[in-house]
């Protein structure tokens, strides 16, 4: 069974501040993916990386998949309140099937 | 384009009782995939369908549940009899082919009293 550990679980900031999200494993995924869910509703796609090392930028959002494809992590530039909710990141071991992390769940406040 | 769509959005029900969720996935996604997730964590895979095939339904509780995509459009997840900690938030959720990208539902949300 393929485990993805995000850390932290809880995260509460102020407006502006920065922040990063851990997503690790022992496995290697063929890629993987964030996804953000706010409360009463699915999760949201945010990104894929597929590349070992790739780096990706989503506004304010950049996203990193680790040289082995192991590990990524989700870096906030100066949160908004807006960017309030779960972050979930999800391995895919290229069969089709993601593996979901427990999530960060993160409160800015204003 | 809609969205996958669920319902119902809600459900509340005594244990013992049965429950049917319904999903209708993004017209022309053939790959359908129904998920339990309990709150503040991720969603834990039920059954994953190919078409109207099953293709993975090895962590689908089969003493319970049930599911079924008989053409391979629209998508039903039935529990039978229901249990306390069958409370949760069922997703559903859909991709096209072979791209891994999943779309997921607004989920029902059981609660099991």
């Amino acid at each position: 069974t393929q485990l993805l550990e995000q850390s932290p679980q809880f995260l509460s900031i102020q407006e502006g501040e920065n922040l990063t999200v851990y997503c690790n494993s022992s496995s290697v995924f063929s890629s993987l993916q964030w996804y953000r869910q706010e409360p009463g509703e699915g999760p949201v796609l945010l990104v894929t990386v597929v590349t070992g090392g790739e780096v990706k930028k989503l506004k304010r959002l950049t996203f990193q998949f680790g040289d082995a494809r192991k590990d990524s992590s989700l870096h906030i530039t100066a949160a908004q309140p807006g960017d309030t909710g779960l972050y979930l990141c999800a391995g895919d071991d290229a069969g089709n099937m993601l593996t979901f992390g427990g999530g960060t769940r993160l409160m800015v406040k204003p | 384009e809609a969205g996958v769509v669920q319902s119902p959005r809600y459900k509340i029900i005594e244990k013992k009782q049965p429950v049917a969720f319904w999903c209708n996935p993004i017209s022309g996604h053939n790959t359908l995939y129904w998920y339990l997730q309990n709150l503040g964590q991720g969603p834990e895979l039920l059954i994953r369908y190919e078409n109207e095939e099953a293709v993975d339904d090895s962590q689908l509780p089969k003493d319970r549940f049930s599911a079924e995509r008989l053409k391979g459009v629209d998508s039903t997840l039935k529990i039978q009899p229901a249990e306390l900690g069958d409370s949760a938030v069922y997703l559903c959720a859909s991709s096209l082919g072979g791209d891994r990208s999943q779309f997921f539902g607004p989920g029902t949300r059981l609660t099991v009293l």
